[in-house]
């Protein structure tokens, strides 16, 4: 079954800092698709990013870059010079082929980002 | 084009009452679900449906049916309001393989 994991409950890190948020997966499929979410505290839910697990090459989109690893199952986002702007709750969700298709997206728990200026 | 809607966007229900949750999407997609958000635990997967008249069952279905008429339309029912179905749900929309699109959510509380 898929899982995914984002150990990291809750970051605070002071404005202009660098910060990574984790996430780990599991699947026992070849073909699968890995995104990340954005929840900002008004409770919309903005899509990030995502990813075929065919392609290994590391994302950069302004100050957000994604390191995906398929050798450690790890597909994580790094945020440069962090803003106020990026506190939010950020999950990481998981979609595989297995059991007849894509259909089924499993998201982690989410990790609380806060933001101190 | 407004995306994904839902109503309503707050209600408070009574142990024991029903209600129903609507969610439309005019995107034309083929796929749609149901989610759940509980402080600490994530988003999880109540229903979905892969097509118009198809509906599955997600990771916590138990106390909810849906039904899925027409293709712009995920309908989620409460039949008898419980206590532990105090949430915020969340009604996705897609087409395979991309994102999910996201409706605003709807506050549910039941005392």
């Amino acid at each position: 079954a898929q899982k995914v994991t984002q150990a990291q409950t809750e970051i605070s890190v002071v404005e202009k800092e660098d910060v990574t948020l984790d996430c780990v997966y599991e699947t026992r499929d070849t073909t699968y698709y890995l995104f990340w979410y954005k929840q900002p505290p008004s409770g919309e839910l903005v899509f990030l990013i995502r990813r075929n697990s065919f392609d290994e090459q590391n994302e950069i989109s302004g100050r957000y870059s994604w390191n995906f690893q398929k050798s450690t199952s790890s597909f994580n986002f790094t945020i440069t010079a962090s803003q106020v702007v990026d506190s939010a709750v950020y999950f990481c969700a998981l979609s595989e082929a297995f059991g007849g298709g894509y259909q089924k997206v499993t998201f982690g728990t989410g990790t609380k980002l806060q933001v101190i200026p | 084009n407004a995306g994904v809607t839902q109503t309503p966007k707050f209600r408070v229900l009574k142990t024991g009452q029903s209600m129903t949750l609507l969610c439309a999407q005019d995107m034309n997609h083929e796929y749609m679900y149901w989610y759940r958000q509980d402080p600490g635990m994530g988003l999880r997967l109540i229903h979905y449906s892969v097509g118009e008249g198809t509906t599955a069952k997600g990771e916590v279905p138990d106390g909810y049916n849906v039904s899925r008429l027409k293709k712009q339309n995920f309908l989620l029912g409460l039949e008898s309001a419980a206590p532990s179905q105090t949430s915020v749900y969340f009604c996705a929309s897609r087409s395979l393989p991309d994102e999910q699109f996201f409706g605003p959510g709807t506050r549910l509380t039941v005392l």
